[in-house]
């Protein structure tokens, strides 16, 4: 199976800071088509997760352009430039290359 | 709009068997595929399968011995079955769309003995 190993970030988090989060697959995610099947996730409390980011850096319907996803084939960046109240939760990366699909153990945003 | 909602029995004993439907509205499920989901609490997202606008299915290795995911188009329902319930299957189960772009808002089953 693919892992998924994501970073932590340093909370709390100034309102208003821009802030990166990592993730690194064991293998690469780049398919031969060209596109690399990397998602991520906002889960905020109490909630179903929410897709942010498709295709590694391609932003899903609705999603504020505060978020851009950028990376490799096996290493990922999710920036928030501006964090805001609404932003926290756990975010996730994904992998959609093989089954089965795995996820990052998550990456916890706080605001101070 | 597109909508997903799971329906679960909320708790089961150990070693029993659990369903859980999820009932969709928005999409056709013959052309689009349902994956299922789970949170154990307080952990991650552990992805379970997906059957697909086909009818085809692939499930985690994990899970496969234990795992049946089927349809039913006329009523656009999902099924998830898991059988030899234990106690670390205690989670909230997730139906999501294909794409993963819609999910429903889960339903929490408890495994206990």
């Amino acid at each position: 199976d693919i892992v998924m190993t994501q970073g932590a970030l340093p909370n709390p988090v100034p309102s208003g800071e821009s802030v990166s989060i990592t993730c690194r697959s064991s293998k690469s995610l780049l398919y031969s088509d060209g596109k690399t099947y990397l998602n991520w996730y906002l889960q905020r409390p109490g909630q179903s997760p929410q897709l942010l980011i498709y295709w590694m850096s391609t932003r899903a319907s609705g999603v504020s352009d505060r978020f851009s996803g950028s990376g490799s084939g096996t290493d990922f960046t999710l920036k928030i430039s501006g964090v805001e109240a609404e932003d926290v939760g756990v975010y996730y990366c994904q992998q959609g290359l093989e089954f089965p699909f795995t996820f990052g153990s998550g990456t916890k945003l706080e605001i101070k | 709009q597109v909508q997903m909602k799971e329906t679960g029995p909320g708790l089961v004993q150990t070693t029993q068997t659990l369903s859980v439907t999820c009932t969709v509205s928005g999409f056709s499920l013959t052309s689009y595929g349902v994956h299922w989901v789970r949170q154990a609490p307080g952990k991650g997202l552990e992805w379970m399968g997906i059957i697909w606008g086909d009818g085809s299915t692939n499930y985690n290795s994990a899970l496969k011995s234990r795992l049946s995911i089927s349809r039913d188009t006329s009523k656009s329902q999902v099924f998830l079955t898991m059988n030899s319930l234990q106690t670390d299957d205690t989670a909230v189960y997730y139906c999501a769309e294909r794409d993963f772009d819609f999910w429903g808002p889960g339903t929490m089953v408890t495994v206990s003995s």
